[in-house]
């Protein structure tokens, strides 16, 4: 049983298309997080949703947006794809926002904008 | 901000031997966590080991311990014994209780940690 899964694994894109990704999490978890992780490694995060409410929104373009229908789904829409949007984006959970260092990930979606 | 700075982009062990990887932050806060996450080819992340920065007592989990110097605001992982399995990305991590703002995890740029057989 995967806790954390998304779906695509993978996704290849036209510039300027709209696409989703989606993720679901099996652990009764209160909190959802977006991370995007660069070509360099680097992780950072994107949101986070407790209980389907946002609680961290980053510095993230508005084409970026979040939905959260329950607490155990989070779904990121991406609009207007740039080529810098290439990246791998990993879903995640934590009981609480609390413990949000205790994150469950998901195997990432690899995003390719050509 | 804070911010987490991991100096070795790669490092390589032999199996069975001992690596330490390294990893500073900057904060100037007095209360927070640090943490070390694994990232195999899987792309799954793994937390690996944690710390609280209240304790002196230096964490470890069986094969993983960390060396925390507050002071120096340094927390390097110390892999004994290594396994092939261990071959993955590294990453530190940090995390505070800001008030009124919201908690997150801040990432390093991670190592990449080469297991030679």
């Amino acid at each position: 049983d995967t806790a954390v899964s998304q779906t695509p694994k993978y996704l290849v894109t036209q510039m300027g298309n709209d696409k989703s990704i989606k993720c679901e999490q099996n652990l009764g978890h209160d909190t959802m997080y977006w991370y995007k992780q660069d070509s360099k490694k680097f992780l950072k995060i994107m949101f986070s949703y407790n209980n389907k409410e946002l609680i961290i929104n980053e510095t993230v373009p508005n084409r970026f947006s979040p939905k959260s229908p329950d607490k155990a789904h989070l779904n990121l829409h991406i609009n207007s794809l740039e080529l810098g949007d290439s990246a791998v984006y990993f879903c995640a959970s934590s009981q609480s926002w609390r413990e949000n260092e205790k994150l469950f990930f998901g195997s990432g979606t690899q995003l390719s904008v050509l | 901000a804070q911010t987490v700075t991991q100096s070795q982009p790669e490092m390589s062990v032999q199996e069975a031997e001992t690596v330490t990887l390294s990893c500073t932050y900057d904060t100037s806060e007095s209360d927070y966590y640090l943490f070390w996450y694994k990232q195999p080819p899987s792309r799954q992340m793994i937390l690996v080991i944690r710390q609280e920065a209240y304790k002196q007592q230096n964490a470890t989990e069986n094969r993983f311990s960390v060396n925390f110097q507050k002071a120096a605001k340094s927390f390097s992982l110390k892999i004994s014994d290594s396994q092939l399995g261990d071959a993955a990305m590294y990453f530190c991590a940090y995390r505070d209780f800001p008030q009124g703002g919201s908690e997150k995890l801040v990432f390093g740029k991670g190592t990449k940690l080469t297991v030679n057989p």
